[in-house]
């Protein structure tokens, strides 16, 4: 079984409407959880990470992620896009110091 | 504070040729991990070092090698380059010790395309 897997390879959604991007994991990775977007021709930047504690995490251009332990997800959340939000988010888990990535989601914003 | 630094942006190779990627960490990272990322998809771990050594390794084979020196920078060494080689090659540094462990930094990358 995989152990980051995201559920949607793209989500279309008009400009300014809410988006979630889906991501399970599996028992076999750590609960060190992170969210990586990679715009066009780029590298990957870190949105936002969950290492323990609260389990609403709040990272960059108005992302956030919530961390369920019962349903082993860790889904991404914004409120309302933007068309500069336009790119390929790839859901993360640290196992024994090695990152496993998810095969990406990429968000299509509408106009 | 300069972030993680790859070089050479891009480079275009031939079957067969050799190919050497080289990056530096961030600033007081003391760890080095490779990663590739074929087109369209998630990036795959190829080896880590620390202490100028091989510490793990994915599923790569011995074409793959690579280095890392005392300042902690590191080099990706590929050989026999094979067609399918071709992809974005990630460099990722982090610190080896408390909870900034759990956490890498990415480079931009280095494309490499073999013909």
């Amino acid at each position: 079984a995989q152990s980051v897997t995201q559920l949607d390879s793209q989500v279309p959604v008009f400009e300014e409407a809410p988006v979630e991007l889906r991501c399970n994991y599996s028992s076999s990775v750590s609960v060190y959880l992170f969210w990586y977007v990679q715009y066009p021709n780029q590298g990957l930047q870190l949105l936002l990470k969950y290492l323990s504690g609260s389990t609403l995490v709040k990272g960059i251009n108005g992302f956030e992620a919530e961390f369920n332990k019962s349903q082993t997800s860790f889904h991404l959340r914004k409120p309302s896009v933007h068309i500069s939000d336009t790119a390929e988010y790839f859901c993360a888990a640290n196992r024994d110091d090695k990152i496993i990535f998810g095969k990406g989601t990429r968000l299509h914003i509408l106009p | 504070d300069a972030g993680v630094t790859q070089s050479p942006t891009h480079l275009i190779k031939t079957r067969g040729q050799q190919v050497t990627l080289r990056c530096s960490p961030k600033s007081g990272h003391d760890t080095v991990s490779w990663y590739q990322q074929a087109l369209g998809q998630g990036p795959q771990f190829i080896f880590q070092y620390y202490e100028e050594e091989e510490r793990q390794r994915g599923n790569f084979p011995d074409r793959f090698s690579g280095h890392q020196f005392p300042n902690y920078s590191s080099e990706l060494n590929v050989n026999a380059l094979l067609l399918g080689d071709s992809a974005l090659y990630l460099c990722a540094s982090s610190s080896r010790f408390g909870r900034a462990s759990y956490e890498q930094y990415f480079g931009p990358g280095t494309r490499l395309t073999v013909t």
